[in-house]
């Protein structure tokens, strides 16, 4: 049974930082990309980021580009976005999810983690 | 502002139909596939429809898919009040080089 853990997420000062995790089971990690998607409060699912399988492949959303990361230890079958430079429009449900193939080119997510909450404010 | 057009809600009675649109644009759904999702508070998104029309194992034919030109459109038949939900389209954008959501419709069932 495939299954993803999101974990990390909490409450943040704007400016600050937190990394997510993704932990994953019950599939080969490495031949699946992975991707980032987030649903602010009261608002739509916005796309975030995405990786490859072997990690050499990885894009972002506009909005989070040069202060996200996105990243995966395939020994650990663990997906991260780390998020630096944080602001109030970043508060949000984190989720991952998998791709259905190993590059990041996807138009469909059959597997979802259930999420965590990213909170930015003082 | 979302790539993908939809509309903010649709209301139906139960056991009528009602279909939900998402209109993009010759980048995305005009070249590229299209999946819809029911998205529940508290929960992870559930996906319908991928590839336009198919549907995965488990989702009733009661949801059905459709892509016509630069848009696609989600029916939902015998409507039930546990389809009470927000219903999301989504596609890849070849020269955003990136995935593409709707804003989202939210669906009552009178």
């Amino acid at each position: 049974e495939v299954q993803l853990l999101e974990s990390g997420g909490g409450l943040v000062q704007p400016g600050g930082s937190l990394r997510l995790s993704c932990a994953a089971s019950g599939f080969t990690f490495d031949t699946y990309g992975m991707s980032w998607v987030r649903q602010a409060p009261g608002k739509g699912l916005e796309w975030v980021s995405s990786i490859s399988g072997t990690g050499d492949s990885t894009i972002y959303a506009p909005s989070v580009k040069g202060r996200f990361a996105i990243s995966r230890d395939n020994s650990r079958n663990t997906a991260y976005l780390q998020m630096n430079s944080l602001r109030g429009e970043d508060t949000a449900v984190y989720f991952c999810a998998r791709v259905p193939v190993i590059t990041v080119v996807t138009h469909y997510y059959v597997f979802w983690g259930q999420g965590t909450l990213v909170s930015v404010s003082t | 502002q979302s790539v993908l057009t939809q509309p903010p809600s649709v209301s139906a009675a139960p056991g009528q139909e009602v279909t939900i649109s998402c209109s993009g644009g010759p980048s995305n759904i005009g070249k590229n596939l299209v999946s819809w999702y029911q998205k529940l508070p508290g929960t992870a998104p559930k996906l319908l429809i991928f590839d336009n029309h198919e549907r995965p194992s488990g989702i009733p034919d009661r949801f059905s898919g459709s892509r016509s030109g630069t848009s696609a459109t989600l029916g939902i038949s015998g409507l039930q009040t546990g389809d009470e939900a927000d219903y999301f389209c989504a596609s890849w954008d070849s020269s955003l080089y990136a995935v593409v959501f709707g804003g989202g419709t939210k669906l009552t069932v009178l």
